[in-house]
């Protein structure tokens, strides 16, 4: 079964430093998310990403954040300066289709961001 | 607002015992509805979900899950819990090209 795959499993990075986490989702899918989980909470959204452009994002996803699809497969993020509350898990999402469909967000297993 | 809440942080129960995890959710529109499941270290795998139609949904290993729209309800069920079920439970909303919201999450703790 196709999955999404994320790079790397474990980033550790000094304050300050920009970091950029991978994604490779689904090959046929359209729609893509960022999560997070600071460790012992909940998961949540960051940003959506549609046709290349932010669907929505959350007040956490503030200056320092952004997303891009620099070609057919690769979906990242990147912090421009790492802060020590950056460090978290960061999902990748994707699913096939939007408009309510029936499809559900598949995640990859995660890039742990550990921020000295 | 969207939300979700799971009000049991930790649960403990004995190998081949019955499990029953709660989920209630407030959500504007008909819910998509889902469990995940979150292994130590591991990513999210979704165990079922809920779109529509059979009010009763059945998952992989063992797992179901009832939407009971009267109690904004989709609570998660296994008759018998094996020692490998040990893991976080997420529960969560949206979906679609929404965003999921999710749950804060049950710990399964089992007793062999």
């Amino acid at each position: 079964e196709p999955e999404v795959t994320q790079t790397p499993s474990h980033q550790v990075t000094q304050m300050g430093q920009e970091v950029i986490l991978r994604c490779v989702p689904i090959s046929n899918h359209l729609y893509f998310y960022w999560y997070r989980q600071i460790l012992g909470q909940k998961v949540e959204f960051l940003v959506s990403f549609y046709n290349n452009e932010i669907s929505e994002k959350s007040e956490i996803f503030d200056d320092q954040f952004s997303v891009e699809r620099p070609d057919g497969s690769n979906f990242t993020l990147k912090i421009r300066s790492t802060k020590l509350e950056d460090s978290a898990m960061y999902f990748c999402a994707s699913t096939i289709q939007g408009g309510r469909s029936n499809q559900p967000q598949h995640f990859g297993d995660g890039t742990r961001l550990s921020i000295l | 607002a969207q939300s979700v809440t799971q009000p049991d942080i930790h649960i403990t129960v004995s190998e081949g015992a019955s499990l029953e995890l709660r989920c209630n959710y407030s959500y504007g529109a008909t819910p998509y509805l889902f469990w995940y499941v979150q292994s130590p270290g591991q990513g999210l795998q979704l165990l079922l979900k809920y779109f529509s139609g059979d009010t009763l949904v059945q998952g992989i290993k063992g797992f179901e899950a009832e939407f009971k729209r009267s109690q904004s309800s989709f609570n998660l069920r296994k008759p018998s819990v094996h020692w490998s079920d040990a893991a976080e439970y997420f529960c969560a909303v949206g979906g679609g090209d929404d965003k999921i919201i999710f749950g804060k999450g049950t710990r399964l703790h089992i007793l062999p």
